[in-house]
């Protein structure tokens, strides 16, 4: 079984501030984790993975999100918010037991204020 | 060079109707997927095919049949349409059935009336 948890269903920050999405996961099998950005009346766009190599992993547009087994998160970071960050967020997690169960969290809206 | 392709991009509808939702990949993609995305944006992922085999059927109403004819398209027909079929509908693919990025269609908002 596995299942995504994400924290906050809203985010807002201040442009040029720094952004934090939660993300915790649970999971029977070793995961891969993702997050993916939609912008409004969009489809969804690849922001990083993580697929067990190294725990800090860096995704476009200055995003990235570290691995911590122990505390089964990923939450994803950027140092400084721009207005084009305004985006539903979603954290995903998958792994290959048989098949490819993916399983998405309930997303975050992220609101950048100018 | 779209990926992955999806038709139509809007569906607007009366009850009880029955229709389909194309999708296609030049991905070269063995596995692709449907999801739906309700309102609350909550994405559920419905069916997933790998090389024209069902192989995920997360509980959907028998109303929604999907249909692989070739392992680059999948379709999705739906009887009977409801009120709460409302919702906008996903397609994506990946390259296996590994631990893979999924490549997303820009979606099909369907809207029952």
């Amino acid at each position: 079984a596995q299942s995504v948890t994400q924290l906050d269903s809203h985010v807002s920050v201040s442009e040029g501030t720094p952004v934090l999405l939660r993300c915790n996961y649970s999971s029977s099998y070793s995961p891969s984790l993702f997050w993916y950005v939609q912008h409004p009346n969009k489809g969804l766009q690849l922001l990083l993975k993580y697929t067990s190599a190294a725990t800090l992993v860096k995704g476009i547009n200055g995003f990235e999100a570290e691995f911590k087994k122990s505390e089964t998160s990923f939450h994803l970071t950027k140092p400084s918010a721009h207005m084009s960050d305004a985006a539903e967020y979603f954290c995903v997690v998958t792994h290959s037991g048989g098949y490819q169960k993916v399983t998405f969290g309930t997303g975050t809206k992220l609101q950048v204020i100018p | 060079d779209t990926a992955v392709s999806q038709t139509p991009k809007y569906l607007v509808t009366q009850m009880g109707n029955d229709k389909s939702i194309k999708c296609e990949q030049n991905l070269g993609h063995d596995t692709m997927y449907w999801y739906k995305q309700d309102s609350k944006k909550f994405l559920k992922i419905m069916f997933s095919y790998n090389n024209k085999e069902l192989i995920i059927n997360e509980t959907v109403p028998n109303r929604f049949s999907p249909k692989s004819p070739d392992k680059a398209h999948l379709n999705l027909h739906i009887n009977s349409l409801e009120l709460g079929d409302s919702a906008v509908y996903f397609c994506a693919s990946t390259p296996g059935q590994g631990k893979n990025t999924q490549y997303f269609g820009p979606g099909t908002r369907l809207t029952v009336l």
